[in-house]
């Protein structure tokens, strides 16, 4: 069975603090993806990422960062965190080398809210 | 960039009835479409997909429809179950730049 976990389900967090959201998957999937989830505006795809040290912007992608250091380990960092960045972040997984109609495998989610 | 619009935000059905939703795409390269589930409180899960060289598939209560001409498909749900209760999205690959766009989703509230 595919876990996606995330390390924090719940932050709070200062205007300006950087905030590192972590996710790790232990089923070897090639690529995993940073999504962010608002009522009415469905997920919207932050960064993804196809491989070890590599990334790539998505569809919201500024006021964050990525890191992909290891092929399990996925962390998307707000640099200075903004109060229009409270949100339910969703860390995402999918094994398919034709990866963009691979299943995604998605984590229990990190709300975080920033004051 | 692909812009899918999901209809309706929210659908409440008597138990037993049938729920459809719709989505609509912009792209017509778009050739992959799935539908999430997501429960209250709990992370989105697939329950179905389609591909372009298909019309139609079905699993059990579930079936999904694509017209590619009109580039909008649907989502069927039959004989609701309580457990049906959920937020269902949409998606669509957008072809060239490979990204998998979401609608806004639908809230579905099945009434015992």
């Amino acid at each position: 069975d595919v876990k996606v976990t995330q390390s924090s389900r719940y932050l709070v967090k200062r205007t300006g603090e950087k905030v590192f959201l972590e996710c790790v998957q232990d089923m070897d999937h090639e690529n995993m993806f940073w999504y962010r989830q608002d009522p009415g505006l469905g997920l919207r795809l932050i960064y993804f990422s196809y491989d070890v040290k590599m990334k790539e912007k998505g569809d919201i992608p500024e006021g964050y960062s990525v890191s992909r250091e290891k092929k399990e380990r996925f962390s998307l960092i707000l640099e200075s965190a903004s109060t229009n960045q409270t949100s339910m972040y969703l860390c995402a997984s999918s094994w398919d080398r034709d990866w963009n109609t691979g299943e995604l495998f998605f984590g229990e989610g990190s709300r975080l809210t920033v004051l | 960039g692909e812009n899918v619009e999901q209809h309706p935000s929210t659908l409440s059905v008597q138990e037993g009835d049938s729920a459809v939703i719709k989505c609509t795409y912009s792209d017509s390269a778009s050739n992959y479409f799935p539908w999430y589930k997501q429960e209250l409180g709990k992370r989105p899960q697939l329950i179905i997909d389609i591909r372009s060289n298909v019309g139609e598939k079905k699993d059990q209560r579930i079936a999904v429809t694509l017209n590619k001409t009109a580039k909008h498909f649907s989502l069927h749900i039959t004989e609701t179950q309580p457990e049906d209760s959920a937020v269902y999205f949409c998606a669509a690959s957008m072809g060239n730049d490979y990204k998998l766009s979401f609608g806004a989703g639908t809230t579905v509230t099945v009434r015992a």
